[in-house]
Order: C-alpha cells, then structure tokens, then sequence
C-alpha cells in the first residue's frame, strides 16, 4: 500500500507570495493532518480534516488555510510569506476514529525556503 | 492531554537494548500512551501504543507501569539506524479529533 506522498518536496519563494503544498493519504484514511517543523519550534499542529471537514485548528494565523477533497486529498495554502515561514511542512493521515486515529502515518514532508 | 517528561538525550551501544523512558504523572484512565519516532529529515513514524498492559510488536516494546505514571520504549537489539528522536505522547482516543502534541523528545544516539 502507497505511503502518505507530499508534493513538492522543495520550494524556494519569496516574501509575500504564496503557496501551496499537497498531500495524498494512504487509501482508506480519511483523516488528514498539517504540521510545521522548526529548529526553534519543534513540531506543531496546524489543522486536521476528517471527511472534508477542518475538525481541529492549531495556533496559527489566518493566513495558513487548507483544504480536503472528497477523495481525502488535502491542499494547505500559506498566503502572504513571511520569512519566518520557512519549515519542512509534513502531512499525516490515518483511519480518524477510535484509538486508530492517533496513530499517523507522516509523509516527507515539503521543506519551504522564504527568501 | 497529560504532559510527559522525557531525557533530551541518550546513548545506546549497538546491538544493546535501548530503553527510553518516559514520565506521565497527570494521566488520566481513557488516555493512551504513543511513541513516535523521527530519524533526521523525515516524517515522524509511529512505533507503538498501549493503554495498561504491556505491548510488543516487530519494531520495539512497551512497557507500562501499574500505576500508568510512566512508561518505558524498549528496543531490544538497537541498530545505527534507531538512532533518532522518539517522542512520547499521551492522547484520549474517545476525542473527536487526532492531534498529537510532540514535545521535544528523547535523541537516542545508537553507536557502532
């Protein structure tokens, strides 16, 4: 069975453009889950989408956004770049209910530069 | 979710049992514990988890203590490749949504 597979797996952009990052779940998940990695940081939630629906939100301003389509594939979208933006961006999916729903299974990540 | 202390690092001989401890006082009784790892530029990878009773599958064992404050990963014969951040985290699965809060983890440095 395929891994969780993010696109692209680089990206250099500049100060106040846009992006956005894609991400296929393993067949049969339909829980899809962002998060930021930073040296400074660590590991922190951006959103979770179940079934098309944002069911959980983490600490980040408005202009992180995502996205889920009705084949479970999720979109994340970071409007107006800003230096600190630059993270490796992972994509997690799993089951989404019961015990299983915690156990994620991440892809490569998408490591975004900010110029 | 009940916050879990680890050691920031560890050092294991290759071929040797790893054991990472793991502390998680404030856990409540519908909470589980899971371990994650992530070897250095990739995506996290879930290892294994447990409610009370001790777990075992092909990648480690988890052993949990009676009172449940606390728990310890083991991988039995450590190799160059387990040498990565293994985080512990305690997380409700009765919840309404999956979000895993990592802390800063355990780096396990596996030496020839």
């Amino acid at each position: 069975k395929a891994g969780v597979t993010q696109t692209p797996r680089y990206l250099i952009k500049t100060r106040g453009q846009q992006v956005t990052l894609s991400c296929s779940p393993i067949s049969g998940h339909r829980s899809v889950s962002w998060y930021q990695q930073t040296p400074g940081q660590g590991l922190q939630f951006l959103f979770e989408y179940f079934s098309e629906t944002q069911r959980n939100k983490g600490n980040f301003p408005g202009r992180f956004s995502g996205r889920q389509f009705s084949n479970s594939r999720s979109e994340m979208n970071v409007s107006t770049l800003e230096l600190g933006d630059s993270a490796l961006y992972l994509c997690a999916s799993s089951l989404g209910t019961g015990v299983a729903k915690n156990i994620q299974y991440f892809g490569a990540g998408t490591r975004l530069s900010v110029l | 979710d009940a916050k879990t202390t680890q050691p920031p690092s560890m050092d294991c001989a290759e071929g040797r049992a790893a054991n990472l401890p793991c502390n998680h006082s404030t856990i409540s009784g519908n909470e589980y514990v899971y371990w994650y790892r992530q070897i250095h530029s990739q995506g996290p990878q879930y290892i294994i988890h447990g409610l009370k009773n001790n777990e075992t599958n092909e990648m480690a064992s988890l052993i949990i203590t009676e009172d449940r404050k606390s728990s310890t990963l083991i991988l039995p014969h450590a190799t160059l490749r387990d040498t990565a951040v293994y985080y512990c985290i305690v997380r409700v699965a009765a919840s309404g949504y999956s979000t895993l809060t990592f802390g800063k983890g355990t780096m396990l440095l596996v030496s020839p």
